[in-house]
């Protein structure tokens, strides 16, 4: 069975600071996909960053980049130069190609400081 | 990027009333839509997959007589809790499936009282 863990439930970084957001997966798998959405308060789930399982090269959107380290089955999301407005929840997000279906670990509430 | 909408964004209602959601992918055809569910301080859960054309497929646990799906058009799945119970309560958000990625609506808040 597929499993997305999210190890840190809160983070706090400082404006303009660089912030790593962990998460690993088990699947056995070997086509599948990885995921960042970002939920604020109001609740809408906001894609960020996509990474296929074959994808050479680490992606990267902007800000966001995916650590993909596929040995150790980690997909670890860097958002570089923190903005207030990155405050949120950020859930990590594991698909299947075969269904399309996304299984979400428990997510990380970022805080980012002044 | 393409936009899902939900709507209600919020309702409030009785329980044992039914309580339609709407999701709508308004600049594409989807063939597939999701409708997940998530408690407070909670991670998504994926309920059932909807597709056009045919019966939605639920996940485990998920009664299918209790929260029916209707994907009526590529750009239309409705969401209906019937009978609803406080412990329905929760935040409903729904998905819509592109060749590159899904789009999430923007939730809707389900409170029974």
């Amino acid at each position: 069975a597929q499993k997305i863990t999210q190890t840190q439930p809160g983070m706090f970084v400082q404006e303009k600071e660089a912030v790593t957001l962990d998460c690993t997966y088990d699947t056995s798998d070997p086509s599948y996909g990885l995921f960042w959405y970002k939920q604020p308060s109001s609740g809408e789930m906001i894609f960020l960053i996509y990474q296929g399982s074959y994808d050479q090269q680490n992606a990267t959107e902007g800000r966001y980049s995916l650590n993909f380290q596929k040995a150790r089955k980690s997909a670890n999301l860097v958002i570089s130069a923190s903005q207030l407005g990155d405050s949120a929840m950020y859930f990590c997000a594991m698909s299947d190609y075969n269904t399309d279906k996304l299984i979400f670990g428990t997510g990380t509430r970022l805080q980012v400081f002044p | 990027g393409a936009v899902v909408s939900q709507h209600p964004s919020r309702v409030i209602c009785k329980s044992g009333t039914s309580v339609k959601i709407e999701c709508r992918s308004l600049d594409f055809q989807a063939t597939t839509m999701f409708w997940y569910r998530q408690f407070p301080k909670k991670s998504l859960m994926l309920m059932a997959t909807s597709n056009e054309g045919s019966k939605a497929t639920y996940e485990q646990g998920v009664e299918k007589d209790k929260f029916l799906i209707n994907h009526a058009s590529l750009t239309l799945s409705t969401l209906t809790v019937t009978s609803a119970h406080p412990e329905d309560s929760s935040f409903y958000i729904c998905s819509a499936v592109t060749p590159d990625t899904q789009y999430f609506g923007p939730g809707t808040r389900l409170t029974v009282l």
